[in-house]
């Protein structure tokens, strides 16, 4: 079963760190790229960070630039989000997917196929 | 980068309605265009991928359309299971970019 599954969440001060995990089975994961994906309290998604099977590209939202690292253990099958500088902004479940790709007529075509259950990170004092 | 807007934010609708969420992008993305459907607690399911692609399992009541700034999608008899939130999403950048949703309430 493909499966993807996010952990490391928690409560952190603001200004503190926190590193979150995502660990996928059932496909080969060093030949997908791969996304972290936020949702704040009652608001909707927000993309965070992409990243090439390679490591190769690397993308971040505005909101995340400078403070966020994404990375990956393609032996491992796990794919990390370094999260420094929190701000109760960044307060949000967390979700990992994967960066499917398919050969269409006209074009090569990106989405976000498989989802994990999500990580619940709080930005409280 | 690309800005997605929504509309409506939010619907009421009956089972068996038909109703359709308008998705446009601040420039032309082609038909790089993906829907999720979103179920409270949950995580999103993908829908629709390149604007008018089914993804595999989903019903055929739904359905993409549009190129460009604008798309939509419709699902032509509403079912119960249908009543949640949905998300366009652009892939014409890896910098993507979701809408901010349209929430999809029984009437």
């Amino acid at each position: 079963e493909v499966q993807l599954v996010e952990s490391g969440g928690g409560m952190v001060q603001p200004g503190g760190s926190l590193r979150i995990s995502c660990a996928a089975s059932g496909f080969t994961f060093s030949t997908y790229s791969m996304n972290w994906v936020r949702q704040a309290p009652g608001k909707g998604l927000e993309w965070v960070s992409y990243i090439t099977s390679t490591s190769r590209t690397i993308n971040y939202a505005d909101s995340v630039k400078g403070r966020f690292t994404i990375s990956r253990d393609n032996a491992n099958n796990s794919l990390y989000l370094q999260m420094n500088s929190l701000r109760a902004e960044d307060t949000a479940v967390y979700y990992c997917a994967r960066d499917e790709g398919q050969q269409l007529p006209r074009n090569y075509y990106y989405y976000m196929d498989v989802w994990g259950k999500g990580t619940t990170v709080t930005v409280s004092s | 980068d690309v800005q997605m807007t929504q509309s409506p934010s939010s619907l009421s609708a009956s089972v068996g309605d038909r109703v359709t969420i308008t998705c446009r992008a601040s420039q032309s993305i082609s038909n790089y265009l993906n829907w999720y459907q979103q179920k409270p607690g949950k995580a999103p399911k993908l829908l629709i991928y390149a604007a008018s692609s089914l993804q595999s399992g989903v019903p055929s009541r739904f359905t993409g359309s549009g190129s460009g700034t604008d798309f939509t999608l419709t699902i032509s008899s509403l079912q119960p299971e249908d009543f949640a939130a949905y998300y366009c999403q652009q892939s014409y950048s890896t910098r993507y970019t979701f809408g901010l949703g349209t929430k999809l309430e029984i009437k």
